[in-house]
């Protein structure tokens, strides 16, 4: 199953702004919106953003999501040591009537 | 407060068999439905499997389809993922996740490793 497209990385100064970015197709991202996940080594993920980027509770207002088209994008303001983990987008695909991952990006706070 | 408790993984050979389960707690667990997620030693999140709150709605992806089973019972406030002919590539920690019915992915429990080994 074909998964969403993310960048490998990201390096970004502390303090500086991380935009991610998340491309799928009219059949999910376009029409369904991406989540976005968190994780930590070793840890599970976190939901950062529900896919019709509203924050669940508890998540800082620093992560915000949106989406233009097929491309979903969270951004990272104020980047903190604690957000070096790597992220994921997440999406309903309704051709392939399955979720779909994007391949992941590495955030690093330089 | 949701907590998810994943168990039964462990080590088994290609072909064999082995049994999921995901306990929750903290959350109405008939209105919820449920995902399983799995992540292969390094790498990224793989979907494998979603059922509705009411069990009415099961898909899966199409590498696991066909071999493993998601299932619940409501009565018991557990999940489960029957797994059949195993493979190597089948290894991975797997995750149960919640689903809202809008909105997945919002609960996770700590995973359970499974190792397809001879």
């Amino acid at each position: 199953q074909a998964g969403l497209t993310q960048p490998p990385s990201v390096s970004k100064e502390l303090r500086q702004t991380a935009t991610l970015t998340c491309i799928g197709n009219n059949n999910n991202v376009g029409s369904q919106g991406a989540a976005w996940l968190q994780q930590h080594q070793g840890h599970p993920p976190k939901l950062l953003s529900f896919r019709n980027n509203d924050r669940p509770s508890g998540v800082s207002e620093r992560f915000s999501a949106s989406r233009s088209g097929n491309t979903a994008s969270l951004t990272i303001t104020g980047l903190q040591p604690e957000d070096e983990a790597d992220y994921f987008c997440s999406s309903w695909d309704n051709s392939l009537n399955a979720y779909v991952f994007g391949t992941g990006t590495k955030v690093t706070v330089l | 407060q949701a907590q998810l408790v994943e168990s039964g993984g462990g080590v088994v050979q290609p072909g064999r068999s082995l049994r999921l389960s995901c306990v929750a707690s903290g959350l109405t667990f008939s209105t919820f439905g449920f995902h399983w997620v799995r992540q292969a030693p390094g790498k990224g999140l793989e979907w494998v499997a979603v059922i509705w709150f009411d069990g009415s709605n099961i898909h899966y992806s199409d590498s696991v389809k066909g071999r493993f089973t998601i299932s619940r019972d409501n009565s018991m406030n557990t999940l489960y993922l029957e797994m059949n002919s195993l493979r190597a590539e089948d290894t991975a920690v797997y995750y149960c996740a919640t689903d809202n019915g809008d909105y997945a992915y919002e609960y996770w429990g700590q995973g359970t490793l499974v190792t397809v080994s001879s």
